[in-house]
């Protein structure tokens, strides 16, 4: 059975520019989730998906947003990217929202110049 | 606000150690706490997920305490291998907040022939 996956692994853009993560989560799992690991800071929660809609935030701006689909899959995007966005952004799924474990994906690596 | 924190930061060990990780968590009014590994640039694989209602959890080499009352996990790991290094993180609910996990910085582990 396929885990979560991300694509794309890396992505290269330029201040100002938006950028578009994707992540498919394991068959069965509607909950999606949306971490960001920047070096020196850990993991940090950004958006927690259920049922297509948006359940929790983290303490991130606007810029920072997404949706799920139909199919539980989610997007992440980015707009307006500043250089401290580069970070590994990992996206985690859950067979419901509660106490399951989370399964995660392998991340995309954001670098912003 | 729920605080995670992980002693040690770092660990160096011969093979064959038996070791203990520690997490402390500042809001005990837990319903779960998850342990995970996370190899470099890698995303995180889950470990072992502790319920509120459980005191301990058991996989292979691994063993996970959970105490609520002092708001303390042990990850124990037997006979520990080179292949165990790696970074190992816990994770605990925020308060009020089901799927919104907040991680602690890490234990990094470096197990040596």
């Amino acid at each position: 059975e396929a885990g979560v996956t991300q694509s794309p692994t890396h992505l290269i853009k330029t201040r100002g520019q938006q950028a578009t993560l994707r992540c498919s989560p394991i068959s069965g799992h509607t909950s999606v989730y949306w971490y960001q690991q920047a070096l020196g800071l850990g993991l940090q929660f950004l958006l927690w998906y259920d049922e297509g809609e948006e359940r929790n935030r983290g303490n991130f701006p606007p810029r920072f947003s997404g949706r799920q689909f139909p199919n539980y899959s989610s997007e992440l995007n980015v707009n307006a990217l500043e250089l401290e966005d580069s970070a590994l952004y990992l996206c985690a799924s859950s067979l419901i929202g509660g106490s399951e474990k989370l399964f995660f994906g392998s991340g995309t690596q954001l670098s912003v110049l | 606000k729920q605080e995670v924190t992980q002693i040690p930061a770092a660990l160096s060990v011969p093979e064959g150690e038996n070791l203990v990780l520690n997490c402390s968590f500042t809001d005990s009014a837990i319903y779960n706490l998850q342990w995970f590994r996370q190899d470099p640039g890698k995303g995180l694989t889950s470990l072992l997920l502790i319920q509120s209602s459980q005191r301990e959890q058991t996989s292979g080499r691994l063993n996970a305490s959970l105490d609520k009352s002092s708001g303390r996990s042990t990850l124990y790991i037997a006979a520990s291998q080179p292949g165990d290094s790696a970074t190992y993180l816990c994770a605990a609910p925020t308060s009020g907040g089901y799927n919104k996990l907040i991680f602690g910085a890490g234990t990094r582990l470096a197990v040596h022939p």
